[in-house]
């Protein structure tokens, strides 16, 4: 597709449930990125990819949280025994990223997974 | 989680107005700025960036400005529409780096 897709765009789960959610980023795009936004709240970065490595994960919240991307594609974020505070909109962004040639960091942004723990 | 900070979490604006966001980050070593503007239900969208070695960047009906030495980012929406009413993010990018950082976000109000 054009844009950045995120599946599912809705997932309500019970607490103690692996969830897994799904963003298959803008073709070319090499940089990929996560980020969870609570209600009402701003963007928290969780982490990002260039290609199929992950530089920086420190935003991960706990090691029940894990990200990977495949193929310098589709990148899976998988919360294992999920809690009540996990309930958030889960956002993935794509990105060409800065190059000395002038290429802007925009981000691409999904519509999000909103994840609702019981 | 990082963010970057703002002084008003909500703003109200007469249609027609002019509308001022505002911001501060904090790592003075951030060369790369950006406003997103994020509406119900949706993921944010780009409006206007900004490298550091820029005071001011025009765009569409919006300007952003840049304070190196307080650190303190604005945007300004000429002409104010309902179809602005949304959050407004500013973000800062890292000398080196690709990592985004999000400020909590500006809820903007045009009222009719």
């Amino acid at each position: 597709g054009a844009g950045v897709s995120q599946s599912p765009s809705n997932k309500v789960t019970e607490k103690g449930k692996d969830v897994e959610l799904r963003c298959d980023p803008i073709s070319g795009h090499t940089a990929l990125y996560w980020y969870r936004q609570s209600l009402g709240q701003g963007l928290e970065f969780l982490i990002y990819f260039q290609g199929n490595s992950a530089p920086d994960k420190s935003g991960l919240p706990s090691d029940r949280f894990s990200a990977e991307r495949t193929g310098g594609s589709v990148s899976t974020l998988t919360i294992q025994r999920t809690q009540q505070e996990d309930s958030a909109v889960y956002l993935c962004a794509s990105s060409l990223g800065l190059t000395s040639g002038g290429a802007t960091g925009e981000l691409f942004f999904g519509e999000g997974s909103r994840l609702t723990v019981l | 989680g990082e963010s970057v900070g703002l002084h008003l979490p909500t703003l109200s604006v007469q249609e027609g107005d002019n509308s001022i966001i505002n911001c501060a980050y904090s790592n003075s070593a951030s060369d790369y700025f950006i406003w997103y503007k994020q509406e119900s239900g949706k993921g944010p969208q780009f409006i206007i960036d900004i490298r550091s070695n820029m005071d001011k960047r025009q765009g569409q009906r919006v300007t952003v400005l840049l304070n190196k030495t307080v650190k303190h980012l604005s945007l300004q929406i000429a002409a104010t529409q309902p179809g602005d009413s949304a959050v407004y993010f500013c973000a800062e990018i890292y000398t080196g780096g690709f990592k985004t950082i999000f400020g909590a976000g500006t809820r903007l109000f045009v009222k009719a």
